[in-house]
């Protein structure tokens, strides 16, 4: 089955800096990435996705990239706000299935004021 | 509130004991999944349906986990016997297979089950 890795495991970065999180997948036919924020005691809330047919995505302070060749994508903040903080997790799926998402470990990012 | 809910949010239990969550998928979504979560580490997909079928397992769903969706609406998942290795966040999530964002999982808050 699909591996997803993500890293790294923390990240701490001060207001304003960007942060940079990296996911690889192992599995040819995902096609479907999407990524969620989780804050303490809740449940992921959908950040940003991207379709294997597009290379890169941008949503305000937020964008993904996927290089599909080296099976990795990764997500970018700009701008970083303390209210960033929160753990962060990648996630890989094939959208003919629609059935499951295998998720990377997280990422707990901390914006330091 | 149209999202997802999940009751209860907190359980704690003792081992042996059974217990049974409830998920309320937002409305209109015909598909509905669970995942476990434990500390430290990303959601692990347990099982999923699509209206009333159950179309997926895990291997990580033994055969003390029972999960139902009857009218296609909101789910229950059930532990018998339960193991203080099932202490976990149990999330559910749900999908729709129409629309522009059929790929899109939308969850819920989660219950966190303690087992003494």
């Amino acid at each position: 089955g699909e591996n997803v890795e993500q890293h790294p495991s923390t990240l701490s970065v001060q207001e304003g800096d960007s942060a940079v999180i990296k996911c690889t997948y192992s599995d040819s036919a995902s096609n479907y990435f999407p990524w969620y924020k989780q804050e303490l005691g809740k449940g992921p809330q959908l950040i940003i996705d991207i379709r294997s047919n597009v290379g890169e995505k941008k949503d305000q302070r937020i964008a993904v990239t996927l290089n599909k060749t080296a099976k990795h994508f990764s997500l970018h903040i700009t701008e970083t706000q303390p209210e960033d903080s929160a753990v962060y997790f990648c996630a890989a799926s094939i959208r003919n299935n629609f059935n499951k998402f295998y998720f990377g470990s997280g990422t707990k990012l901390n914006v330091k004021p | 509130d149209t999202g997802v809910s999940q009751d209860p949010r907190h359980k704690i239990t003792k081992r042996g004991q059974n217990v049974t969550f409830r998920c309320d998928p937002i409305s209109e979504h015909n598909r509905l999944y669970w995942y476990r979560q434990t500390l430290g580490q990303g959601p692990e997909f347990l099982t999923y349906f699509q209206n009333e079928a159950q179309l997926e397992k895990s291997r990580l769903l033994s055969d003390r986990f029972s999960a139902e969706r009857p009218k296609g609406s909101f789910s229950t998942l059930e532990i018998q016997r339960t193991e203080q290795g099932d202490s976990a966040m149990y999330l559910c999530a749900s999908s729709s297979t129409s629309g522009g964002s059929r790929e899109t999982q939308y969850f819920g808050p989660g219950t966190r089950l303690l087992v003494l």
